[in-house]
């Protein structure tokens, strides 16, 4: 079995600041992980994935994520954010294409 | 590249009555996938094809849930009767194939009320 938590369902930051969005994941074999990024009326875009190669996965938009084994953590980091980010992000595991499990999302609001 | 359309876009319709929707996959992708995704919650897997045959429908609510997809390329999902709790963004996504790495592409989603 396999499940992904996500531990914020809204953050907030102000424009140039940091973002941390944080994700937990759950499988007793070696998954691939993947953010997607959702904008209001948009469809789903994928951001970055993990699949077993390096550990520090870097994205687009500037966005990064490091997987850390120890901690069954999938973080997503951004140095500065901009109003453009501002979005709901999934974190998804997967351990084949039949069985992609996402997370309840987390809003990000960003501030001027 | 055109991506995965969707429509309609909205809809509206009253317990009882049926609604289908319609999926166009991006050109060549083999993978389509359905899914659910209710307010405040992520995207659920309803049924899975690869070229025209199922590959996943385990979480379809088969007596009233229903999807084809003919000629392996575009895909209608259907429901009858609907239920109020069948209110959701229904979200159709394509891959070039089944791999557990695959990149999905998601259209922008019917948003259905159930009233």
């Amino acid at each position: 079995a396999q499940s992904v938590t996500q531990l914020d369902s809204h953050v907030s930051v102000s424009e140039g600041t940091p973002v941390l969005l944080r994700c937990n994941y759950s499988s007793s074999y070696s998954p691939s992980l993947f953010w997607y990024v959702q904008h209001p009326n948009k469809g789903l875009q994928l951001l970055l994935k993990y699949t077993s190669a390096a550990t520090l996965v870097k994205g687009i938009n500037g966005f990064e994520a490091e997987f850390k084994k120890s901690e069954t953590s999938f973080h997503l980091t951004k140095p500065s954010a901009h109003m453009s980010d501002a979005a709901e992000y999934f974190c998804v595991v997967s351990r084949s294409a039949r069985q992609l499990t996402f997370g309840s999302g987390t809003q990000l609001t960003v501030l001027p | 590249e055109a991506g995965v359309a969707q429509s309609p876009r909205y809809k509206i319709i009253e317990k009882r009555q049926s609604v289908a929707f319609w999926c166009n996959p991006i050109s060549g992708h083999a993978t389509l996938y359905w899914y659910q995704q209710i307010l405040g919650q992520g995207p659920k897997l309803l049924i899975q094809f690869q070229n025209n045959g199922v590959v996943d429908d385990s979480q379809l609510p088969k007596d009233r849930f229903s999807a084809e997809r003919l000629k392996g390329v575009d895909s209608t999902l259907k429901i009858q009767p609907a239920k109020l709790e069948d209110s959701a963004v229904y979200l159709c996504a394509s891959s070039l194939d089944l791999g557990a790495n695959e990149k999905l592409f998601f259209g922008s989603g019917t948003q259905l009320s159930v009233l």
